[in-house]
Parts: C-alpha cells; sequence; structure tokens
C-alpha cells in the first residue's frame, strides 16, 4: 500500500500569499497519478488537480501543480478567502487507492 | 451532470451490519463511462477508499476492507449500494458515495451521510 505524508499539518496564511503544500508518497507513483483535493467544514471533498496538470472543472488557474516520484507539490498562487480549507492529496497508481492526513489552510 | 446522494441508517449497532445506498442522478448507473464506489472519512481523518465496481459486474475492494464489504447496483433504481458486516466503533464515519471517470480513480463525491457505530 502507498503511505501518503503531507506537510505542514497547518500552514496559517493570509489572503493574497502563496500557499506550498507538500505531498510525499512511500514509493514512486508512476504516470503522476496524484489528485488534489478541497475540502470545506461540513462539505466533500472536492477534486481540485489530477495527473500532471489537469484541473478539474471550474477549478481557477491560482492552484497548480509540481513534483514527480514521490515527492509532489500543490502551489496556490495567491489565496483568497475561499481557498481557505483542508486539502488532501490522493494516489491512484496502485491499488488500494490512498489519501494523505491533510494540510489545513487557515488564516 | 452526476449528482449522488447517500441514505441509510446514521445508527448501526456493533457487530450489525451497515447498508447504505447512493442514488445516481443525471446519469444511468450503467454506463460503460464510470466506476461507482464509497469512500469513508473517520472525524477529523483522511478519507479511506473502501471499493469500487461497474455496472459490467467488477468489483474492486480495499484488502483492508474486503471480507466484510459488499458493493452491488439496483439498475431499476438507478442505485448502487454499500454493505459493511461485523462493524465496530472504529466503523464511525462519513461514508461517501462516488463516481470514478473510466480510465482514472479520481473522485466525485456524494455530500455525505455521518454513520455512528453504538450500542
Amino acid at each position: 500500500e502507498v503511505v501518503l505524508t503531507q506537510s505542514p499539518g497547518t500552514l496559517s496564511l493570509s489572503p493574497g500569499e502563496r500557499a506550498t503544500l507538500s505531498c510525499r508518497a512511500s514509493q514512486s507513483i508512476r504516470s503522476n497519478y496524484l489528485a488534489w483535493y478541497q475540502q470545506k467544514l461540513g462539505q466533500a471533498p472536492r477534486l481540485l488537480i489530477y495527473g500532471a496538470s489537469s484541473r478539474a472543472t471550474g477549478i481557477p488557474d491560482r492552484f497548480s501543480v509540481s513534483g514527480s516520484g514521490t515527492d509532489f507539490t500543490l502551489t496556490i498562487s495567491r489565496l483568497e478567502p475561499e481557498d481557505f480549507a483542508v486539502y488532501y492529496c490522493q494516489q491512484y497508481a496502485a491499488s488500494p487507492f490512498t489519501f494523505g492526513p491533510g494540510t489545513k489552510v487557515d488564516i | 451532470q452526476l449528482q449522488l446522494q447517500e441514505s441509510g441508517p446514521g445508527l448501526v449497532k456493533p457487530s450489525e451490519t451497515l447498508s447504505l445506498n447512493c442514488t445516481v442522478s443525471g446519469g444511468s448507473i450503467t454506463s460503460p463511462s464510470f466506476f461507482w464506489g464509497w469512500i469513508r472519512q473517520p472525524p477529523g481523518k483522511g478519507p479511506e477508499w473502501i471499493g469500487s465496481m461497474i455496472y459490467s459486474g467488477n468489483t474492486y475492494y480495499n484488502p483492508s476492507l474486503q471480507s466484510r464489504v459488499t458493493i452491488s447496483v439496483d439498475t431499476s433504481k438507478n442505485q448502487f449500494s454499500l454493505k459493511l458486516s461485523s462493524v465496530t466503533a472504529t466503523d464511525t464515519a462519513v461514508y461517501y458515495c462516488a463516481s470514478s471517470p473510466r480510465g482514472t480513480w479520481t473522485f466525485n463525491w456524494g455530500q455525505g451521510t455521518l454513520v455512528t457505530v453504538s450500542s
């Protein structure tokens, strides 16, 4: 099973700042089969980005990803008030599909 | 656009079977373009994939739960269901149904339903 570790656990920032979230895998993830989700309090996670750089429908371009192998990064270029949430990474290169423990982005 | 809605009891007794349904709207459950699955999220923790299936019958389960899980489809109701047997308190979680476009195991989620295991 691929174990995902996310850091930091909590990221305290202000609107307009840049957020950099890390996701590290216990083994190499082929073909960048990694996805990122955003979850706001009381809501279901929402797919943001998958694969090398594919944004889900309606996701603004201030969200971007980079990395390969075992180390991946989600960057939010300029935080908007609606971006304060918990972010999860998920690998879908190998079953069982696994999620990280999340990074909370708060003010 | 596909929408998914979970339904079922919010309280299950230990050792009993948890049963949930997911109603699909905006598309057919017999579509070969989607997998249908279940994910759970214990309070304060990250999500855990339970399993998925495609209408043709192929099912894929998380090995950690495989011995207790059954996912099935009811085409007459455009629904799919989850059964998890012999539950304990550690099965308390928000349970989500989700769709995955065939070819990628990413998930689009229902709104979720909290299931508590307690006597």
